[in-house]
């Protein structure tokens, strides 16, 4: 099936420790997003990317950093930089011409 | 891209029609209006968008007021499972290059039996 894949579902992390977020997709898609989102709010953007080796920050890329090495993968890596990275974290892609659409999201949690 | 402005809750019965408002009166005469929902612990499902002239798909329809400063989303027959977060957003066309959604809270709408 075609689809937006956000693995795991659920992840941990201790304090300190770098933790990557993995989105693949096999629509063919050319952009790659990824928002953050924290309870009771909407998403907001950290990261994307239009074409394969090239990527913009978002609004809130501080603490995070992206890879495009490949058309279908765009993995998201939390560094011990982002002070506050317990969320819910959705990744989105879209074709040149259609609106994005959204995987299922990656929870994230501090131990 | 432009805000917008939507109620925080609103409520439906079951079968009835869903009309959830938007406000975005600053939007630009290129810029179009997206609406999305989410379903707790989901990711956004697409639900439609336009730019001036009313659509329609299978999930909803989109009325665009003629001086495009609000819109509203239907759903003309209402079920459980559209209990959701709205999302209307104005952004730049799709094919814009760097075309980019900015979320605000929604709207919980919550159909009820």
């Amino acid at each position: 099936d075609g689809g937006i894949t956000q693995s795991p579902k659920y992840l941990f992390r201790k304090e300190g420790q770098n933790v990557t977020l993995s989105c693949e997709q096999n629509l063919n898609h050319d952009a790659m997003y990824w928002y953050r989102q924290d309870p009771g709010q909407g998403l907001r953007l950290i990261y994307y990317s239009q074409i394969v080796n090239d990527f913009q920050k978002g609004d809130i890329a501080e603490g995070y950093s992206v890879s495009r090495e490949k058309k279908e993968s765009f993995p998201l890596t939390v560094t011990s930089a982002q002070k506050n990275p317990t969320a819910f974290y959705l990744c989105a892609s879209r074709p040149f011409n259609q609106p994005q659409h959204f995987g299922d999201g990656t929870r994230l949690s501090i131990l | 891209d432009a805000k917008t402005t939507q109620p925080t809750s609103m409520d439906c019965a079951e079968g009835r029609a869903a009309n959830l408002p938007c406000n975005h009166s600053t939007i630009s005469g290129n810029e179009y209006v997206y609406w999305y929902r989410q379903i707790h612990s989901q990711g956004p499902q697409y639900i439609i968008h336009g730019l001036k002239n009313n659509e329609t798909n299978e999930m909803a329809s989109l009325i665009i007021t003629e001086d495009r400063k609000s819109s509203t989303l239907i759903l003309p027959h209402a079920t459980l499972r559209d209990t959701a977060v709205y999302y209307c957003i104005v952004s730049s066309a799709p094919e814009t290059s760097g075309s980019r959604l900015t979320f605000g809270e929604g709207t919980q709408l919550t159909v009820n039996p």
